[in-house]
């Protein structure tokens, strides 16, 4: 049973274009987590959210957290080519620890120039 | 080094056979996870250790499935009698155990398990 449910699961942009990848669960989570993931290597935190409804932005990165705590979203302006990557989102439900993360479906995003 | 390290990077192993995987984690991280990462199911929990106790073992998937952890530093992840369902990159990560709930995990970069 997946807990995290991301869409799209691919998206292919060109350089300047905006994307929103969304992040949906049925459970309500402590925190939410965005990670980035490129060929080889393991996933590196970009954002942890931790307050329903609190936006948190990055340079071109923009995250939302539900007020519900269910779901989480994120936005990036201007795509780059080196936004390129595996996109996960990651929370810790309430009755599992923090320790315990859930890890969404994964949106694979191409940028071309 | 600086970051987590896996090894091997890849693992080819053909099916019956145990197999051994290795993570050091960063230097001070008290907190040492571990993850498998495959095509069909995403990222899952495998089991938590906090030093070298393991308060979290419920992702392990069978009883084929062992990890220890000694001197509060490295950890092995064991897979007795590999099965093809077993291939998959398994991941390693660490923080540094304070328990926060924004203590982030750093990731290693995998080793890839592949069982014929």
């Amino acid at each position: 049973t997946q807990l995290l449910e991301q869409s799209p699961q691919f998206l292919s942009i060109q350089e300047g274009e905006n994307l929103t990848v969304y992040c949906n669960s049925s459970s309500v989570f402590s925190s939410l987590q965005w990670y980035r993931q490129e060929p080889g290597e393991g996933p590196v935190l970009l954002v942890t959210v931790v307050t329903g409804g609190e936006v948190k932005k990055l340079k071109r990165l923009t995250f939302q957290f539900g007020d519900a705590r269910k779901d989480s979203s994120l936005h990036i302006t201007a795509a780059q080519p080196g936004d390129t990557g595996l996109y996960l989102c990651a929370g810790d439900r309430l009755d599992t620890g923090f320790q315990k993360l859930v890890f969404g479906t994964g949106t694979r995003l191409l940028v071309s120039p | 080094g600086a970051g987590v390290s896996q090894s091997p990077s890849n693992k080819v192993t053909e099916k019956g056979k145990d197999v051994e995987l290795r993570c050091d984690p960063i230097s001070g991280h008290t907190a040492l996870y571990w993850y498998r990462q495959s095509l069909g199911q995403g990222l899952e929990f495998l089991i938590y250790f906090q030093g070298n106790s393991a308060p979290d073992k419920s992702g392990l998937p069978s009883d084929r499935f062992s990890a220890e952890r000694t001197g509060g530093s490295v950890s092995t992840l064991t897979i007795q009698r590999t099965q093809q369902e077993d291939s998959a990159v398994y991941l390693c990560a660490s923080s540094l155990g304070v328990g926060l709930r924004t203590d982030t995990q750093y990731f290693g970069p995998g080793t890839r398990l592949t069982v014929l």
